[in-house]
C-alpha cells in the first residue's frame, strides 16, 4: 500500500532562518504529490502540488518543494520563515482507489514552530 | 466562490449518543470525502461519496456511516459514540474529472466533536 512518511514530527526554527520539512512516499507508479498547511483551529489548505512537468514547484508565499523520483521524496523548503508560518504541514500522495477514484493518503504531519 | 462549509463547528456529546455532521461542498464539486483527525492517529480517511454513491471506504467500524444528497451535500453519522471518537472531522470536496482526476481536495474548517 502506498504511504507517506514525514520524518520530523516537530521542527522549531528561528524567524528568518531557512527550513526544510521532509517527506518520503512509497509508490511504484506515477504519483501526484501535495503539501497542505493547517493553521490552529482551521481545516487544511493546499500549499502546493506536483502533478507533472517541472520537478520544482512553488507556492505564492515563498515555499517550494522538489519532486525527486529516485529518492521518492517531496521535501518542502523555505529560505526565510516568518512567524505567520507557524502551523502544521501535511504531505500527501494521491493513490488510485476503488472504482477509478483517487484518494489522498497523508503523512503524520510536521509541526513548524517559528521562534522570534 | 464559497468554500466547503461544515456544520456544526463544535459539539459535545456523551458516550452512547449519536451525532450527525453536515458538509456542503464547493459549487460544482460532485465528490465529498470525510477524514477523521486525531493527535494520535493523524488524518484517517473515512469515506468518499460521488453522485450519491459511496465509492470508497476507510477502515472504520460500521458505527460510522454517511450519505450524499442529489445536490452533493453530504452528512456523516456516528452512532453509539465512544470516548475515542473525539476528533476533528474534516470534509473535503473535489471536482473529479475522470482520467484527469488528481485527487486534489478542498477542505472545510472541520467539526470538532468531543465525547464525554
Amino acid at each position: 500500500a502506498q504511504s507517506v512518511t514525514q520524518l520530523d514530527s516537530q521542527v522549531p526554527v528561528f524567524e528568518e532562518a531557512p527550513v526544510e520539512l521532509r517527506c518520503n512516499y512509497s509508490s511504484s507508479v506515477s504519483v501526484y504529490l501535495f503539501w497542505y498547511v493547517q493553521y490552529p483551529n482551521q481545516g487544511l489548505q493546499l500549499l502546493l502540488k506536483y502533478l507533472s512537468g517541472s520537478t520544482l514547484v512553488e507556492s505564492i508565499n515563498g515555499f517550494e518543494a522538489e519532486f525527486n523520483k529516485s529518492q521518492t521524496s517531496f521535501h518542502l523548503r523555505k529560505p526565510s520563515v516568518h512567524i505567520s508560518d507557524t502551523a502544521e504541514y501535511f504531505c500527501a500522495v494521491s493513490v488510485k482507489s476503488g472504482q477509478g477514484a483517487q484518494k489522498l493518503v497523508f503523512g503524520q504531519g510536521t509541526r513548524l514552530t517559528i521562534n522570534p | 466562490k464559497a468554500g466547503v462549509t461544515q456544520t456544526p463547528r463544535y459539539l459535545i456529546k456523551t458516550r452512547g449518543q449519536q451525532v450527525t455532521l453536515s458538509c456542503s461542498p464547493i459549487s460544482g464539486h460532485r465528490s465529498v470525502s470525510w477524514y477523521q483527525q486525531t493527535p494520535g492517529q493523524g488524518l484517517q480517511f473515512l469515506f468518499e461519496y460521488f453522485s450519491e454513491t459511496q465509492r470508497n471506504k476507510g477502515n472504520f467500524p460500521g458505527r460510522f456511516s454517511g450519505r450524499q444528497f442529489s445536490n452533493s451535500r453530504s452528512e456523516m453519522n456516528v452512532s453509539t459514540l465512544e470516548l475515542g471518537d473525539s476528533a476533528l472531522y474534516l470534509c473535503a470536496s473535489s471536482v473529479k474529472t475522470g482520467i484527469r482526476d488528481t485527487g486534489e481536495l478542498f477542505f472545510g474548517e472541520g467539526s470538532r466533536l468531543t465525547v464525554l
